[in-house]
């Protein structure tokens, strides 16, 4: 079936210690995309690819780092510099471009806690 | 710059009773998108519908059906005969229809529905 993998489903980090978030499209989209989600919060947009080797910040980048080596996979760090990253985060991916033309298709999600 | 907002935080209904969710917006674009989605408690996000900012007719899709009214920037989402399986959390988004906006999705911060049997 086609869709998003991410993994893990539950994260822990250490203090001082960088995680990465691992997301695998087998939709063929162009775009993906990096959601952090905070309790009674909607999703902020962390980074986002348009294409392969190219990406862009978000609303909330800082302290977050990502690449786009291949088009099926793009996998989020969450550095040290990022103070509270105890969250829930969503990546999603869309065929077009632009979000209006193309919905957005969104993995089950990983949430991370701090140790 | 975008923003939604989902004033009702928290709605718990009786099943079988209609609920209406409703979604305000803000934008400065005169194209944009909207759209609905659902946040089951296993925490993906369902698409559920989008609507471009030209097309004012409502929609309905079996129990769900959306009005739209540029008049008053709102898109709300009425579920008729709700059911337990429609308990979620249900976010309104938008999107501009180009730009940079384009590649963003600007969300609401969500109502949580709770339907008890």
């Amino acid at each position: 079936d086609g869709g998003i993998t991410q993994s893990p489903k539950y994260l822990f980090r250490k203090e001082g210690q960088n995680v990465t978030l691992s997301c695998e499209q087998n939709l063929n989209h162009d775009a993906m995309y990096w959601y952090r989600q905070d309790p009674g919060q909607g999703l902020r947009l962390i980074y986002y690819s348009q294409i392969v080797n190219d990406f862009q910040k978000g609303d909330i980048a800082e302290g977050y780092s990502v690449s786009r080596e291949k088009k099926e996979s793009f996998p989020l760090t969450v550095t040290s510099a990022q103070k509270n990253p105890t969250a829930f985060y969503l990546c999603a991916s869309s065929r077009g471009q632009a979000v209006g033309n193309q919905p957005q298709h969104f993995g089950d999600g990983t949430r991370l806690s701090i140790l | 710059a975008q923003k939604v907002t989902q004033a009702q935080t928290e709605i718990s209904v009786v099943e079988k009773e209609d609920v209406t969710l409703d979604c305000v917006y803000e934008t400065r674009d005169t194209t944009y998108y909207l759209f609905w989605y659902k946040q089951p408690p296993s925490g993906e996000l369902v698409f559920l519908i989008r609507r471009n900012s030209f097309d004012e007719q409502n929609e309905i899709s079996g129990r769900y059906s959306w009005n739209f009214q540029k008049s008053t920037s709102s898109f709300n989402f009425t579920i008729t005969a709700s059911q337990v399986v429609d308990s979620a959390v249900y976010f309104c988004a938008l999107s501009e229809a180009g730009g940079a906006g384009s590649y963003q999705l600007t969300f609401g911060k969500g109502t949580k529905l709770s339907v008890i049997p």
